[in-house]
C-alpha cells in the first residue's frame, strides 16, 4: 500500500524556519517524481516545489523561490522541504504527491507572533 | 504562467442529475497534461482523471474526462450523494504547475 505522511509542520514566527519531512513507502521511492503542494485555510490549491527522481531537476513557484529548498534522500525514501524567511501568506497544509497521483495527509504550517 | 480558469463556481444540483465542469486554460496544456481532483472537507486531494481523459485507479465510470489543448471537461453522469464535494483541476504539463480555483458541486 502506498503510504506518504508528512510530519515537521508547526507554529511558527514570521521570519522562523521550519524543515518538513515526508517519509514515503509501499512503492520504489527513486523512480517517482514529487512535488510539494500547499492549501492556506478555506482557500485553493496552490503547488509549492518540485523533484525529479533523480534529484537533478527542481521547481519552485515563484511564491517560493529563494525561501524554501525542496530535497530528497532516495536511501530513506523521504522527502524534505525547507523553508526559510517564512511570512504570514506560507500558513496552510502543506501536502506531498507522488507525482500527482497519490497525496499525503498533510502537515499544518502556521506562522504568526 | 499558465492560468486555469474554472466554471462555474458553484453547481447546485441533486442526487442524479448529471454534473458538467469546465477548466479553460490561458494556454495550451502540453501534453494534454490536465488532472482533476475530487476534495473533501478535512481531506486530501483525490485523483480522479489525469492526462485529461484516463480515469485514474479506483475512480467509478460515472467520472469522464475529456478535452484538449486549452479547454477541458469533467463530467459525472450521476451523482451520488458521495460526489458532493470541490473539483480542482491542475495543469501538469509545464512548469510553473497550476491548479485551477475549483467548482463546488453542492446539493
Amino acid at each position: 500500500e502506498v503510504q506518504l505522511v508528512e510530519s515537521g509542520g508547526a507554529l511558527v514566527q514570521p521570519g522562523g524556519s521550519l524543515r518538513l519531512s515526508c517519509a514515503t513507502s509501499g512503492f520504489t521511492f527513486s523512480t517517482y517524481n514529487m512535488n510539494w503542494v500547499r492549501q492556506a485555510p478555506g482557500k485553493g490549491l496552490e503547488w509549492v516545489s518540485h523533484i525529479s527522481s533523480n534529484g537533478n531537476t527542481i521547481y519552485y513557484a515563484d511564491s517560493v523561490k529563494g525561501r524554501f529548498t525542496i530535497s530528497r534522500d532516495n536511501a530513506k525514501n523521504s522527502l524534505y522541504l525547507e523553508m526559510n524567511s517564512l511570512r504570514a501568506e506560507d500558513t496552510a497544509i502543506y501536502y506531498c504527491a507522488r507525482s500527482w497521483t497519490y497525496w499525503g495527509q498533510g502537515t499544518l504550517v502556521t506562522v504568526s507572533s | 504562467e499558465i492560468v486555469l480558469t474554472q466554471s462555474p463556481g458553484t453547481l447546485s444540483l441533486s442526487p442524479g442529475e448529471r454534473a458538467t465542469l469546465s477548466c479553460r486554460a490561458s494556454q495550451s496544456v502540453s501534453n494534454n497534461y490536465l488532472a482533476w481532483y475530487q476534495q473533501k472537507p478535512g481531506q486530501a486531494p483525490r485523483l480522479l482523471i489525469h492526462a485529461a481523459s484516463s480515469r485514474a485507479t479506483g475512480i467509478p465510470d460515472r467520472f469522464s474526462g475529456s478535452g484538449s489543448g486549452t479547454d477541458f471537461t469533467l463530467t459525472i453522469s450521476r451523482l451520488e450523494p458521495e460526489d458532493f464535494a470541490v473539483y480542482y483541476c491542475l495543469q501538469y504539463g509545464s512548469s510553473p504547475f497550476t491548479f485551477g480555483p475549483g467548482t463546488k458541486v453542492d446539493i
